[in-house]
């Protein structure tokens, strides 16, 4: 149940191309759920997050898609860039931060926008 | 300090030798994380600090593991007797009073290989 289960390990598209990676949970309880991007060498950076109590956002050419019912949210990169090539993570965690400080992340997908 | 301070960046150890890994948190920030990606894997949760006080410490794998947090700033994450299975790589976050998991900064991590 604390799971999130994230597909595909690994995703290639050409420049300008829209890359949709996507995540499932269990657990009802989650109730904040952030994208990270990671590049060769660097820590993982928050990319952009969102609750339940909406079905989508935007943050310039980053949008997360939410769907309650079905337990799923996925990333969408709209015009995407050479530079956009790295690692993504889903997360998911619950109790507003105060009940508890850890996220629970999926295991990454690999992306590579080709020129 | 302008981010989260890891070191070392890469440590190569043999299999039964313990090591040190640091992390300097931003300055300010009272919260703490501990995290190990392995190759293929998600972020998995170690320990979580507040202050010098360790409320979770509910991932880490094995009592041969241990983590302390001095002057509410450094934290040292100790694995001793190392075992192959010990690769991975480490990272340290921090996080501002009352962001707790909003306000993550992740370092770059210190890459440890058992050979």
């Amino acid at each position: 149940q604390q799971q999130v289960k994230q597909s595909p390990q690994s995703l290639i598209v050409q420049k300008g191309g829209i890359p949709i990676i996507n995540c499932a949970y269990e657990n009802t309880a989650f109730d904040y759920f952030p994208w990270y991007q990671q590049f060769p060498g660097k820590g993982p950076a928050l990319l952009i997050a969102i609750r339940p109590d909406v079905s989508e956002k935007k943050e310039g050419r980053f949008t997360i898609s939410f769907n309650k019912s079905a337990k799923q949210f996925s990333l969408h990169i709209m015009d995407s860039q050479p530079g956009d090539s790295a690692t993504y993570f889903c997360a998911a965690s619950w109790g507003g931060g105060g009940a508890t400080n850890k996220l629970i992340f999926g295991t990454g997908t690999l992306l590579a926008v080709q020129p | 300090g302008a981010g989260v301070s890891q070191s070392p960046s890469n440590k190569v150890t043999e299999k039964g030798k313990d090591v040190e890994l640091r992390c300097d948190p931003i300055s300010g920030h009272t919260a703490l994380y501990w995290y190990r990606q392995s190759l293929g894997q998600g972020l998995e949760f170690l320990i979580y600090f507040q202050g010098n006080s360790a409320p979770d410490k509910s991932g880490l794998p094995s009592d041969r593991f241990s983590a302390e947090r001095t002057g509410g700033s450094v934290s040292t994450l100790t694995i001793q007797r190392t075992q192959q299975e010990d690769s991975a790589v480490y990272l340290c976050a921090s996080s501002p009073p009352g962001q707790g998991i909003y306000g993550y900064t992740f370092g770059s991590g210190t890459r440890l290989t058992v050979v």
